[in-house]
């Protein structure tokens, strides 16, 4: 089955920090999601990106599918960025299949 | 809008013992997921529907794992009987299909699960 590998695994910044998070995927997808699992272990949507690039505040991301990765910027880092993100991607439009594959995460800790 | 609501959130049982666990998806979202969270394996998928209708359940354990939906709006993972190797949290998570291109799955807040 496709790949997903993330890096780095374990991420520690000081407060106000910016940071580059990497997700590879060994195969062709038609969807990737990013996820941010907070402290209280609630998974949430951060980005729905299958190609190209979007920001939502201090948040960015950007897939270049063709070359199977994809990045998630954080700016400006605060102490509530910190959890685990996980990236996902997903295969077999054509049959309407829908799976998410989960990499194994970032864990990131933002210090005050 | 409500988001996709599992109950309980916690849950803390003997070995043995029947667990159920519910979930509702988001109104208008014909796909359901279930999802397995632990240290050694990650986030795994377990089973989805598509309009209520079991799809892929490749990923469920064994046999003591099951899960239904009965309708739109509701579906159950069962284990039964339960045992301390089932204790990870549990996710649910449903989206749709928009002229013909995969959105964004959504996932509820999780049910943690002790076996104890």
């Amino acid at each position: 089955g496709i790949q997903v590998e993330q890096s780095p695994p374990d991420l520690i910044l000081q407060e106000g920090a910016n940071s580059t998070l990497r997700c590879n995927f060994s195969d062709s997808v038609n969807n990737l999601q990013w996820f941010h699992q907070n402290p209280w272990g609630q998974l949430i949507n951060l980005f729905y990106i299958p190609s190209g690039t979007k920001q939502n505040g201090r948040l960015s991301a950007t897939t270049v599918a063709t070359e199977r990765y994809s990045l998630l910027y954080i700016s400006s880092s605060q102490t509530t960025d910190s959890g685990v993100y996980f990236c996902a991607v997903e295969r077999d439009r054509d049959t309407g299949f829908q799976k998410l594959v989960f990499g194994t995460g970032t864990r990131l800790l933002v210090s005050p | 809008d409500a988001g996709v609501i599992q109950s309980p959130r916690h849950e803390v049982t003997e070995m043995g013992q029947e667990v159920t666990l519910r979930c509702k998806p988001i109104s208008g979202h014909d796909y359901l997921f279930w999802y397995r969270q632990t240290m050694m394996r990650g986030l795994e998928l377990l089973i989805y529907f598509n309009n209520n209708v079991p799809i892929d359940d490749s990923g469920m354990p064994e046999d003591r794992f099951s899960a239904k939906m009965p309708n739109a709006s509701f579906s159950t993972l069962k284990i039964q009987p339960s045992e301390p190797r089932d204790s990870a949290v549990y996710f649910c998570a449903s989206s749709f299909r928009d002229r013909g291109s995969n959105q964004p799955q959504h996932f509820g807040d999780g049910t943690r699960l002790s076996i104890l």
